[in-house]
């Protein structure tokens, strides 16, 4: 039972190259989310999914996308970075419910020059 | 809106004894649930405790606790007998019965010295 993955873990883009970070879990949870975390920020969410094929804005979604062809897998794309786009983004996922605590994959560093 | 508050930024605490992280919400929702994460320097994010907004004891998790004063909206962390394996970011973080996402504080930094 891995949780959640996610693909890569580091990556370094320069400025208006694309780019699409993988998350996976195993769980069977309904619920998905793409959060960034910035120092002094907390986390921040970026896009979410409630089920496969269905997405939704957060926070602070301007600059990707997202996909959610298959229930165990939440795609985050981005179509041409920037710097200010330089950050960890963490991927999560829960069963349906208040009381579910999210699961957290182990993080992706992005850095764009 | 939805808001978290972590009003302390960094704390240091000696070994052993107890520490106390202060989280407050703001929400207009009267179901709701309230979660503590914490976060080591190796980044990955542990959930340490959930709270319900109608749960009448407040939750205990070994040497985690959760203070939960509804009137004052507030939802504390508490640690017994502090570790050096405590040092972390601790985020607190809530979820409206009626929302699909969490919210996030900033997050509150320990520091335990030996």
């Amino acid at each position: 039972n891995a949780g959640v993955t996610q693909t890569p873990k580091f990556r370094v883009l320069k400025t208006g190259q694309s780019m699409t970070l993988l998350c996976a879990q195993d769980m069977n949870h309904e619920y998905m989310y793409w959060y960034r975390q910035d120092p002094g920020m907390g986390l921040r969410l970026i896009h979410y999914s409630v089920g496969e094929g269905t997405t939704a804005k957060g926070e602070v979604p301007d600059g990707y996308n997202v996909s959610r062809l298959k229930k165990q897998n939440f795609l985050l794309g981005l179509e041409s970075a920037a710097p200010s786009q330089t950050s960890v983004y963490f991927c999560a996922s829960s069963y349906v419910g208040v009381s579910y605590e999210q699961y957290f994959g182990p993080g992706t560093r992005l850095t764009v020059t | 809106a939805q808001k978290i508050t972590q009003t302390q930024p960094g704390m240091f605490v000696q070994e052993k004894e107890a520490v106390t992280l202060d989280c407050t919400y703001d929400t207009s929702d009267q179901s709701y649930g309230l979660f503590w994460y914490k976060q080591p320097s190796s980044g990955e994010m542990i959930f340490l405790i959930y709270q319900g907004s109608y749960d009448e004891q407040n939750a205990t998790e070994g040497r985690y606790s959760l203070n939960f004063q509804k009137a004052r909206k507030s939802a504390n962390l508490v640690i017994s007998a502090s570790q050096l394996g405590d040092s972390a970011m601790y985020f607190c973080a809530m979820r409206p019965n009626r929302d699909d996402k969490i919210i996030f504080g900033k997050g509150t930094r320990l520091h335990i010295l030996p």
